[in-house]
């Protein structure tokens, strides 16, 4: 069936360093990948999305790539601070489907 | 306006008690979503409605019951939970057709005791 691995669970690093998260999905009819961050008691929000034709995108400190041939797409975060400090969720949709595959998130924490 | 408003933010219920959540949007959106997410886990998709009809019920039990009265509101009806149900309910909601970001309310916590 659909499904998204999502690593690493957890990543701990320092402030201003960067934080790769990585994703591999299955169903090759996956052409919408949006990464959500989800802070401690709050909903998930979208913080940036990548689509099949494309293969990066970037948001000021945030970048994330998709090889579509390989299946797999990742999430960059450059100069890290302590609120970035979340969890991140990845995530792959189909055309015309309303079901969202999710990863099974990354806490990400940032040290001061 | 883009919130989806979810009420109540908790709610604590007995096991024979029945109760409703509630969801709103007014973005114009024609998917509406519930979700079930437990601690440390990714959001679990339950139902779904795209213009006010259910399309998708991933096998929740029937003691969850959707109902979309129209294309801003979104219900959750609840009757003989039990424990293991307690969890954030969140509804989300997104524009029809491909490749569309879903927007997620703050969600209910729900406690069954």
């Amino acid at each position: 069936g659909e499904n998204v691995e999502q690593h690493p669970s957890t990543l701990s690093v320092q402030e201003g360093d960067s934080a790769v998260i990585k994703c591999t999905y299955s169903d090759s009819a996956s052409n919408y990948f949006p990464w959500y961050k989800q802070e401690l008691g709050k909903r998930p929000q979208l913080i940036i999305d990548i689509r099949s034709n494309v293969g990066e995108k970037k948001d000021q400190r945030i970048a994330v790539t998709l090889n579509k041939t390989a299946k797999h797409f990742s999430l960059h975060i450059t100069e890290t601070q302590p609120e970035d400090s979340a969890v991140y969720f990845c995530a792959a949709k189909r055309t015309g489907g309303f079901k969202t595959i999710f990863g099974a998130g990354t806490r990400l924490f940032v040290k001061a | 306006d883009t919130e989806v408003t979810q009420t109540p933010k908790h709610l604590v219920m007995g096991m024979t008690n029945k109760k409703s959540l509630k969801c709103e949007q007014h973005m114009g959106h024609r998917a509406m979503y519930w979700y079930k997410q437990k601690a440390k886990k990714p959001p679990e998709l339950m139902f779904v409605y795209s213009y006010e009809k259910l399309s998708i019920n991933e096998s929740v039990p029937s003691r969850f019951s959707p109902e979309c009265p129209n294309s801003s509101l979104l219900n959750l009806h609840l009757h003989a939970l039990q424990p293991e149900d307690s969890a954030l309910y969140l509804c989300a909601s997104s524009a029809q057709g491909a490749e569309t970001e879903a927007f997620f309310g703050q969600g209910t916590r729900l406690t069954v005791v």
